[in-house]
């Protein structure tokens, strides 16, 4: 299947931003997506961006896309410790195929 | 709100014993999932369905089977579980229908086999 990869661990200060690195290598991916899993949970959809598109913002998130390296962040403005969780990249090809990542363990510090 | 439900959050069972996993989707979703999770290895498609009756190996299957008998329903069967089964089971579903195609998970059920 293809790779999708995280780094395991993340660890900010209460305040800071975060940012999460996702690679991965299917070419014919068109939605990438972002899932947040909290303790004891199941994964919720965090957010997303289409592969046409480079950047997209919501209030504290913002996901870039680096089609060319196949690279995708997210960056948690103003990380507060509810956002400790872990944080899954995805991606969705042109065959509703699914990859997952990881997951990266965020720990957000007081 | 898209609900999906799994039969037991945490289960207990023997090694030989056979194992049923149940999820229920409530938004007439075409497609079912079943992953498990480990540390460290993230989420493993174990199976998947794209509609009733229809079943797909996903990356892991052995040792697994399912059943979709009716379209809100996917389970899960370990015929004869094993130790190294003892990992987190988790059911997704999604629809094309529309929308952005992302999956919806269940709260997961923590398997352990002794």
């Amino acid at each position: 299947g293809e790779d999708v990869e995280q780094s395991l661990f993340l660890s900010v200060r209460e305040g800071d931003s975060s940012v999460i690195n996702c690679t991965y290598t299917d070419s014919s991916s068109t939605y990438l997506y972002w899932y947040k899993q909290e303790p004891g949970a199941g994964l919720q959809l965090l957010t997303y961006i289409f592969s046409n598109m480079d950047m997209k913002q919501d209030q504290r998130l913002t996901v870039l896309l680096n089609k060319k390296d196949k690279h995708l962040s997210l960056r948690i403005a103003d990380t507060q410790t509810g956002d400790s969780a872990i944080y899954f990249c995805a991606e969705r090809n042109n065959f509703n195929k699914f990859y997952f990542g990881s997951g990266t363990k965020l720990n957000v510090k007081p | 709100d898209v609900k999906v439900t799994q039969s037991s959050r945490y289960l207990v069972k023997r090694t030989g014993e056979k194992v049923f996993l149940e999820c229920v989707q409530d938004m007439d979703h075409e497609n079912m999932f079943w992953y498990r999770q480990d540390p460290g290895l993230g989420l493993r498609l174990i199976y998947f369905s794209y509609d009733v009756k229809m079943k797909e190996k996903g990356d892991i299957p052995e040792g697994y089977s399912v059943s979709r008998e009716k379209k809100e329903r996917f389970s899960l069967i370990l015929e004869s579980a094993s130790t190294n089964q003892t990992s987190m089971y988790l059911c997704a579903s999604s629809s094309l229908r529309g929308g952005l195609g992302e999956q919806y998970f269940g709260p997961g059920t923590r398997l352990t086999v002794t």
